[in-house]
């Protein structure tokens, strides 16, 4: 398995709060993604990067924000969370825009 | 406008039997293609990919896909299922827009496996 994981794996927070969820990778690919996947949606991209302090958005991109300091580690930061963003939320690596994209194990998130 | 269409939402089928999850797409030009499973409560994994070599494409555990470009279609299939194979499949096409190569999922397949 590529060396991804997420943190939280479980989260559940209240309507209002804001929340970060973290991707960490070992694998040292310069492009990282962020997820959601929603019941008869597969999955929407939310952000990515393309490298360290590069991002840019997804198609679904609204109440996120995304930050990469570092090479391994890419956050998505929900703002003021609402119950629409419950969702299980999966990070991704590539070594390049072209490339299979790696998947990590997913966050589940619920918001009450 | 870029699409991927996985023409059945659920798909049952015995042990041992033929499996055939199929998947169209729509792209502006020659794109790369994939199929992924997730298992209940896990990640996605790689089964195989076409990206413009061999149009039947052999992937893990089995599983093989072949791109036929004048029917846009890049359908998945395994000689003889096992109960291990119940999960979901997503087919994804990854085509370029405004300089960059989106992903895009179809909606899944759910793959039961009967004993």
């Amino acid at each position: 398995d590529a060396g991804i994981t997420q943190s939280p794996r479980h989260k559940v927070t209240e309507t209002g709060t804001p929340v970060t969820l973290r991707c960490h990778q070992t694998e040292n690919h310069r492009y990282m993604y962020w997820y959601r996947q929603d019941p008869g949606h597969g999955l929407r991209l939310i952000h990515y990067s393309y490298g360290v302090k590069d991002t840019d958005k997804g198609e679904v991109s609204d109440g996120y924000s995304v930050s990469r300091s570092k090479t391994e580690d890419f956050l998505l930061t929900l703002e003021s969370a609402t119950s629409s963003q419950t969702s299980v939320y999966f990070c991704a690596i590539s070594r390049d825009e072209a490339y299979e994209q790696y998947f990590g194990p997913g966050t589940r998130l619920t918001v009450t | 406008a870029q699409s991927v269409t996985q023409l059945d939402s659920h798909v049952s089928v015995s042990e041992g039997t033929p499996v055939l999850l199929r998947c169209n797409y729509s792209s502006s030009y020659s794109p790369s293609l994939f199929w992924y499973v997730q298992h209940p409560n896990k990640g996605l994994q790689l089964l195989l990919k076409y990206t413009s070599a061999a149009t039947l494409v052999k992937g893990i555990n089995g599983f093989e896909a072949e791109f036929k470009k004048s029917e846009t279609s890049f359908h998945l299939t395994k000689p003889s299922a096992h109960m291990s194979d119940a999960a979901e499949y997503f087919c994804v096409v990854s085509d370029r827009v405004d300089n960059f190569n989106k992903f895009y999922f179809g909606s899944g397949t759910k793959l039961n496996v009967k004993p």
